[in-house]
């Protein structure tokens, strides 16, 4: 399996709704990563999780809110969110200390904040 | 500090004919060097990767990248553009000391004009 699998692929929600997103991978890779893409924009880093501790948070406003449960699963609380953060949301996963360290990124999460 | 520059932010080629895109890098470390694609409203998925082995890298669908270091670029080619390629085009760069952190172009988008 070397696929990264992200849920839902679009999502709608309201300033005070409190919604997540799911990316699972069994690829065994020990990092996992959320990115942020706006429209015509590269993918912008928020969180990544390294044997499933929190190893960067880029200062990323509370409304987002990261967990690991375990090595094959990223999830991204969402809670007051603001219409500016609509985008794309890619999970990504990585081996760390393997030769080129490639990400894989799953097909995305389209988020609209009404 | 790492930096990575895509010299052009839009290419148009006509279908068949070669394409070039430009990236030029900068880093401290001996680099990994990356170049994606992503289709509207979809993951990056990788095309190639040069991690110091061969200078000249294939990748999926008949793209090639040579590594210059004398130049600091990564150029991606293609002998004969297919209108399926038409997609933006991302040159990343990362070093190997587990910092988790990867440096992403502005983008490329191709266009393929029939």
């Amino acid at each position: 399996d070397t696929e990264v699998t992200q849920t839902p692929k679009h999502l709608v929600m309201g300033m005070t709704n409190k919604k997540s997103l799911k990316c699972e991978q069994h690829m065994g890779h020990r990092a996992m990563y959320w990115y942020k893409q706006k429209a015509k924009k590269p993918p912008e880093l928020m969180f990544v999780y390294s044997y499933e501790k929190l190893s960067i948070n880029e200062s990323v406003p509370s409304r987002f809110s990261p967990e690991c449960p375990n090595s094959s699963l990223l999830n991204l609380h969402l809670h007051a969110l603001q219409p500016e953060d609509s985008a794309l949301y890619l999970c990504a996963s990585s081996h760390p200390g393997s030769g080129a360290n490639v990400l894989t990124f799953g097909a995305g999460s389209r988020l609209t904040v009404l | 500090a790492q930096s990575v520059t895509q010299l052009d932010s839009h290419v148009s080629v006509s279908e068949g004919t070669p394409v070039l895109l430009r990236c030029n890098y900068s880093s401290s470390y001996s680099p990994s060097l990356f170049w994606y694609v992503q289709h509207p409203n979809k993951g990056l998925q990788l095309l190639l990767k040069y991690t110091s082995a061969a200078t000249l890298v294939k990748g999926i669908n008949g793209f090639e990248a040579e590594f210059k270091k004398s130049e600091t670029s990564f150029h991606l080619t293609k002998p004969s553009a297919h209108m399926s390629d038409a997609a933006e085009y991302f040159c990343v760069v990362s070093d190997l000391t587990g910092t988790y952190k990867y440096i992403f172009g502005t983008g490329t988008r191709l266009k393929v004009l029939a």
